[in-house]
């Protein structure tokens, strides 16, 4: 445990479906992070919250929707997914943007 | 664009050998670098850091890193793996907070 929990754990969901991925961090940081995880493609930073405002956004489609309501918690709201999209999506936090990260186990996402 | 480039994309030693992944960077100016492993079904976690000061910089696990700056690179060495240091091995760069971004990987499989 990294004090860093995600739900659900996995998520099969057609195309037009509308979903939400949550990620709740106990550390007391002040930064939080998505990434997605592809196989066979290098970790992709997609989302950086930093004292609950969007500091980067790194070109991510609009189907993707993060939101942040205070420090500790972090959603990104998905609709219109693409079988493209189907990868392990991964949240992270830390203390201060650029500290080192505590990962989150992820969220298996399955777009069908 | 900042990139993290990883030399090797799977590495097989057996117990004992000596191990050295390296890592290079392309960000101008100061940098945090980072090395993260993913252990069979576990979370990303760090194993060590270079913020500033002394270029080498020992982790957990017996493991170290070396910052070259002239180099650009951040190379991670272990003196004798273990079995249990089969993961996959990710460096990472960050410039105080903007840009972060991962390497590809390195998966390291140990023989017994």
């Amino acid at each position: 445990e990294t004090g860093v929990t995600q739900t659900p754990r996995h998520l099969v969901m057609g195309m037009t479906n509308k979903k939400s991925l949550k990620c709740e961090q106990h550390l007391g940081h002040n930064a939080m992070y998505w990434y997605k995880q592809s196989a066979k493609k290098p970790l992709e930073l997609m989302f950086v919250y930093n004292f609950k405002e969007q500091t980067e956004n790194n070109s991510v489609p609009s189907r993707f929707s993060p939101e942040c309501p205070n420090s500790s918690h972090l959603f990104l709201h998905l609709h219109t997914l693409q079988p493209e999209d189907s990868a392990l999506y991964l949240c992270a936090s830390s203390r201060l943007v650029g500290d080192e990260q505590y990962f989150g186990p992820g969220t298996r996402l399955t777009v069908t | 664009a900042q990139s993290v480039s990883q030399h090797n994309h799977h590495v097989i030693l057996s117990e004992a050998a000596s191990l050295e992944l390296g890592c290079n960077y392309s960000y101008g100016g100061t940098v945090n670098l980072f090395w993260y492993v993913q252990y069979p079904g576990q979370h990303l976690q760090l194993l060590l850091k270079y913020f500033s000061g002394d270029p080498l910089v020992k982790g957990i696990k017996g493991f170290e890193a070396e910052f070259i700056k002239s180099k650009f690179s951040f190379n991670l060495r272990k003196p004798s793996v273990q079995w249990s240091d089969t993961a996959e091995y990710f460096c990472a760069a960050d410039n105080y907070g903007q840009n972060f971004v991962f390497g590809p990987g390195t998966r390291l499989s140990v023989l017994p």
